[in-house]
This record gives structure tokens, sequence and C-alpha cells, in this order.
């Protein structure tokens, strides 16, 4: 069955640039019927969706987030990943990469990757 | 503050039923989506779309919605429902996702 698996560093210094990879199994990230999707977790605090990616090129992104996130696809490795610039201590968070589709016009997240959690601390 | 509103906390006695609502303006025109959260682990989706619940998820969960609110409603708690909840759907704009604040569960 299809898997998502997060990577990257689990501690960034402020001001510095996070960077998180997805990696799918069992799937492709070239399928157009789904949007590759971040969203992140503060240590006991709900959710919040940062952005996708869809149609292998298109981009929508939270726009609290807009102007410091990027999602990007790496097609060759089948990975999506997410860069998120001047990260403060309130970018602590556990931050988890999702499938998304849509059902009768309305977004649903039915797959994803276990989570991990970046904390940001010099 | 999120476009969705959710209560903070609800409890319900085991075998009961509990409602558990999600509040906002999109909701008029998006279904909700339902999310089951135990701690330390991803979330599991439990209701989503036109009221579909997904492939090994229990008949005693549903969802609802009227007007503004949507509602994923536990038929005969069991213990092990006892969890964070969070609905999402879009923003108000429509182009844009978000999540309900959560709920906390628990199972007296």
């Amino acid at each position: 069955q299809v898997q998502l698996q997060e990577s990257g560093p689990g501690l960034v210094k402020p001001s510095e640039t996070l960077s998180l990879t997805c990696t799918i199994s069992g799937g492709s990230v070239s399928s157009g019927s789904y949007y590759w999707s971040w969203i992140r977790q503060p240590p006991g605090k709900g959710l919040e969706w940062i952005g996708y990616m869809y149609d292998s090129g298109n981009f929508k992104y939270n726009p609290s987030l807009k102007s410091r996130v990027t999602i990007s696809v790496e097609k060759s490795e089948n990975q999506f990943s997410l860069k998120l610039t001047s990260v403060t201590a309130a970018d602590t968070a556990v931050y988890y990469c999702a499938r998304a589709a849509y059902d009768s016009g309305s977004p649903y997240f039915d797959l994803w990757g276990q989570g991990t959690l970046v904390t940001v601390s010099s | 503050s999120s476009e969705l509103t959710q209560d903070p906390a609800v409890s319900v006695a085991s075998g009961q039923t509990v409602r558990i609502t999600c509040q906002g303006d999109s909701l008029r025109t998006s279904y909700a989506t339902w999310y089951q959260q135990k701690p330390g682990l991803a979330p599991v989706l439990v209701i989503y779309g036109r009221h579909n619940r997904p492939s090994g998820i229990p008949d005693r969960f549903s969802g609802s919605s009227s007007g503004y609110t949507a509602s994923l409603t536990i038929t005969g708690a069991q213990a092990e429902d006892e969890a964070d909840y969070y609905c999402n759907s879009r923003d108000s704009s429509g182009n844009h996702l978000v999540f309900g604040g959560g709920t906390k569960l628990t199972v007296l």
C-alpha cells in the first residue's frame, strides 16, 4: 500500500531555513488525482495546513505562511519537499506530509506520514 | 484563530452517544472532514465528503451537517474512542484549507 515518510533535520537554528522531504512508496507523486501536502502541529496544539502541490506543478499555500514557504517536487526520486525560511521558535512543530483528495468538492487527507518533530533553537 | 470553531473538550459516558460540532462560514458550501488523533500518532481520517466513512472505521462514527455546522456523532462511544477530533474544510474564500482547533473527547 502507499506510504509516506518524512525526513530532515530535527533541529534548526532561528532565522535559518527548515527543509523536509517526504518520500512516497507504493505510489507516484506524479498521480494527477492527489494533492501532496504539508501540515504541522505545534506541541500540545492543533493542526495547521501549510500547503500542497497538485497536477505536478501547481501549488497553494496557507496565506499566513505564504511569504516563507516553498513546496517542490522531485519526480525522479518520487518525493516532494518543504522549505520554510526565517524560522523562529513558533515554527517548532511536528511536521506531517499527507495525501489529499476531494470528494463532493470538499478536501480530505486520507494518508499521513508518521510525522517528524522539528525544533527551532540555537 | 481558526475559521472553523470546535468546542475544546467534550465528555461522554461509555456506551452513550456524543456529538462533536464544527462551525464555520465555509460549511454552508463545503462538507467537513473529520479526523481522530491519539497521543503521539498521526491523525486518522474518520468521515469525509458527503458523510462517507473509510474502510476500517466503525459504523458507530457518522457525520451530518446543517447550515454553518457540521457534526461528528459517535453512537455508543467506546473507551478506544477517547482522542482528539479535528474538523477540516475549505476556508471562507474557498481557495485554501483550514482545520478546526480540535475537540478532546473523554470517555468516562
